[in-house]
């Protein structure tokens, strides 16, 4: 079991919206402002999308936004595309000075 | 161009130990703390553990599910970081990848992975 809960798979349509949360407690999340998302494609490293909640890295689209609200975070992708069809996870700093992760969230582009 | 190479991967005895490397360039090495990650198969990240860099003691952390089994350290003269696994298990499995890690805010540069196998 993860120590910050994704769900398992979302979906939506080439242009569509789609939201990932992700929840920890007070202690990860909740606590600090250093949520981090990342993407994976099928036998690929995972790709930093987000840090520090809300900031895109250099070379990342604008279609990928992140935001928190108390123990949970939100990366949001606008205008979903083909190539968005990757698994994403989520993790946070935490007070014990180590990382945690989500499970992972399978977005599927219809 | 930054570059993070992982290596000394393969099939291994439950009980056995193995030691994977990290070979960086593109950024000094010394000046940054390193983290290793897994991802057994079919499931998700596990982070396992970092070295911070000599400026910060070049102290580690590890997660309950390796410690006092995984060790972590490193080689700035050769841009190296190292992970020693002992008394492996088969539920050690996975892809072991490396990374910068900039805490506490994220990992940057990832390697390409170096899969482990325990099994008898």
């Amino acid at each position: 079991q993860s120590a910050l809960t994704q769900p398992a798979s979302v979906s939506g349509s080439p242009g569509q919206s789609i939201t990932i949360s992700c929840t920890g407690t007070s202690t990860d999340v909740g606590g600090y402002k250093y949520v981090s998302w990342y993407q994976q494609h099928p036998g690929k490293a995972p790709k930093l999308m987000i840090f520090d909640v809300s900031y895109r890295p250099s070379g990342v689209s604008n279609r990928f936004s992140g935001s928190k609200s108390g123990n949970t975070a939100s990366l949001t992708i606008s205008g979903l595309q083909a190539e968005d069809e990757a698994d994403y996870y989520c993790s946070s700093y935490s007070s014990s000075s180590t990382w945690v992760f989500g499970g992972g969230t399978k977005l599927t582009v219809l | 161009e930054v570059q993070v190479v992982e290596s000394g991967g393969g099939l291994v005895q439950p009980g056995r130990s193995l030691r994977l490397s990290c070979l960086v360039s593109g950024f000094t090495f010394g000046d940054y703390t390193m983290s290793w990650l897994r991802q057994a198969p079919g499931k998700g990240l596990e982070w396992i553990g970092f070295i911070r860099s000599k400026a910060y003691g070049g102290t580690t952390e590890y997660a309950a599910s390796v410690k006092g089994r995984f060790t972590i350290s490193r080689d700035d003269s050769k841009s190296i970081a190292y992970l020693q696994m002992n008394s492996l298990r088969t539920e050690d499995t996975a892809v072991y990848y490396c990374t910068r890690d900039l805490s506490p805010s994220y990992f940057d540069y990832w390697g390409q992975g170096t899969l482990v196998t325990v099994s008898s």
